[in-house]
C-alpha cells in the first residue's frame, strides 16, 4: 500500500496520560497536514509541515499539543496530559504541492478515546 | 481567517433525484476550491478542484460544481444521484499561492434511498 498510513489506527488512554501517533505520508509528498475530526464536524486544522519546516499550527491548538517531521519525512503528533475533550479522529494528510494543483491523500486516521 | 459554509448538514433524496450541496467560503481574495467525498468505511478522497480558468468543474463520478466569484460560492451538483453516492460530502476553500492550508467545511451527509 502506498497511500498514506496512520499508527495507531485507535488508542484509549486515560486522562492525563501523554499519547503519540505517527504518520507516514506518501513518499514523494513535501506537505503534511494534521487534521482533527470529531463526530458531525469537518476535518480542523492543526498544523502542517511544508518538507521538514512546521508551517502553521492552530490557534486553537493548546501547549499539550506537539508535532514533528523530523527529516520531512514521517511525522509525530503528541499530546501530553489527554484530556476528555481531546476525543477525536485524527487525520493525516499529504500533498505534492507544485503551487497550483494541490490534492490532499487521506490517511485512515486514528481513533483517541480519552477516559 | 478563511471559513467554509455548508448549510445543508443532512440531505436524503431518492434514486435518480437532482443534487445541489450548498458551499459558500468567507475569504475575499483568489482561492482554491475542492470538494471532498467520505464513503461509508472509506478515507476522506478528492472529488473535484477549482483553480482557475472555466469556473464550471467536472470531477468524478458525473458531479460537477460551479464557481461564482460574486457570491461567494462553490455548489455541487449532480444530475442523477445513485444510491452509491451516499456519503458525507465536504467542501474545502485554500487560498491561493505561497504556502496556505487548506479548511473544511462542516460536512453534508447525503443519503440516497433506493
Amino acid at each position: 500500500d502506498t497511500g498514506v498510513s496512520q499508527d495507531p489506527r485507535h488508542k484509549i488512554t486515560k486522562r492525563g496520560q501523554n499519547v503519540t501517533f505517527r504518520c507516514d505520508p506518501i513518499s514523494e509528498h513535501n506537505r503534511l497536514y494534521w487534521y482533527r475530526q470529531t463526530l458531525g464536524q469537518g476535518p480542523e486544522f492543526l498544523t502542517y509541515f511544508q518538507n521538514e519546516a512546521q508551517l502553521e499550527k492552530s490557534r486553537l491548538l493548546s501547549d499539550r499539543f506537539s508535532a514533528e517531521r523530523p527529516k520531512g519525512s514521517f511525522s509525530t503528533l503528541e499530546i501530553q496530559r489527554t484530556e476528555q475533550g481531546d476525543s477525536a479522529m485524527y487525520l493525516c494528510a499529504s500533498s505534492l504541492d507544485t503551487g497550483s494543483n494541490e490534492k490532499l491523500f487521506f490517511g485512515s486516521g486514528t481513533q483517541l478515546s480519552v477516559l | 481567517a478563511q471559513s467554509v459554509s455548508q448549510h445543508n448538514h443532512h440531505v436524503i433524496l431518492s434514486e435518480a433525484a437532482s443534487l445541489e450541496l450548498g458551499c459558500n467560503y468567507s475569504y475575499g481574495g483568489t482561492v482554491n476550491l475542492f470538494w471532498y467525498v467520505q464513503y461509508p468505511g472509506q478515507h476522506l478522497q478528492l472529488l473535484l478542484k477549482y483553480f482557475s480558468g472555466d469556473p464550471l468543474v467536472k470531477g468524478i463520478k458525473g458531479f460537477e460544481a460551479e464557481f461564482i466569484k460574486s457570491k461567494f460560492s462553490f455548489n455541487l451538483r449532480k444530475p442523477s444521484v445513485q444510491w452509491s453516492d451516499t456519503a458525507e460530502y465536504f467542501c474545502a476553500v485554500r487560498l491561493s499561492g505561497g504556502y496556505q492550508k487548506v479548511t473544511f467545511g462542516t460536512g453534508t451527509k447525503l443519503q440516497v434511498i433506493p
